[in-house]
């Protein structure tokens, strides 16, 4: 099973960092954690994506449990472009990106 | 500039019929991707194709079919046999490096309507 589970709906103030949680308990030693988010009839949009160590790029950073049953995405500074649904995906091997539903992210002006 | 175009935006079909859905990339992709989302839920895979000549089932590919003649284009049908097709129709590539993750790039998507 390479489902994850995230909350389906959270909601945070522009400028204001946002947390995003996943939990994937079943995950293996060699399954990546990948981040999508697609705003609304759009295709998906990479995030970002860790094994074990945190991750930071330009867009969020990535926090991994020491146990990896879980990852939080860190919106540092949300914007109003940051409204979106989110993703958290598990991937091990053949690069299947298998989606649940995702969270979808409110920022309020 | 590079990227992945999909055509046409919106798609209409009489119940019955046929219906090509189109996917080209410039990005020299080797893979390629083919996901149908439903209203309100997440992507499903249909197709998906590693290198030319060469594709393989995803999880709900009953009712289409794929070819990848060329490394820039992955053209999708919908046939007749696929009970539900309403929905949109999302394409994407990677690069493919075996079992080592890359990002998938995806298209603006076809909203395909069944009358």
């Amino acid at each position: 099973d390479a489902k994850t589970t995230q909350p389906n709906s959270m909601e945070s103030n522009e400028e204001e960092p946002v947390h995003l949680p996943c939990n994937h308990s079943t995950i293996s030693g060699t399954d990546y954690i990948h981040w999508y988010r697609q705003l609304p009839s759009q295709g998906p949009e990479y995030v970002i994506h860790g094994l074990t160590s945190n991750v930071n790029n330009r867009m969020a950073s990535l926090a991994i449990a020491e146990d990896r049953k879980s990852s939080t995405l860190i919106l540092h500074r949300a914007t109003l472009r940051d409204a979106a649904v989110y993703y958290c995906i598990r991937l091990g091997g053949a690069q299947k990106l298998v989606f649940g539903q995702g969270t979808r992210l409110t920022i309020n002006p | 500039d590079g990227g992945i175009t999909q055509s046409p935006k919106y798609l209409f079909r009489k119940e019955g019929q046929n219906v090509t859905l189109s996917c080209e990339q410039n990005l020299n992709h080797d893979a390629m991707y083919w996901y149908r989302q439903d209203p309100g839920q997440g992507l499903r895979l249909i197709y998906y194709s590693q290198i030319v000549n060469d594709f393989q089932k995803g999880d709900i590919a009953e009712g289409y079919s794929v070819s990848r003649e060329k490394k820039e284009s992955f053209p999708l049908t919908v046939t007749s046999a696929q009970k539900n097709p309403t929905a949109f129709y999302l394409c994407a590539s990677s690069t493919w490096d075996g079992p080592s993750y890359n990002e998938q790039f995806f298209g603006p998507g076809t909203r395909l309507t069944v009358l």
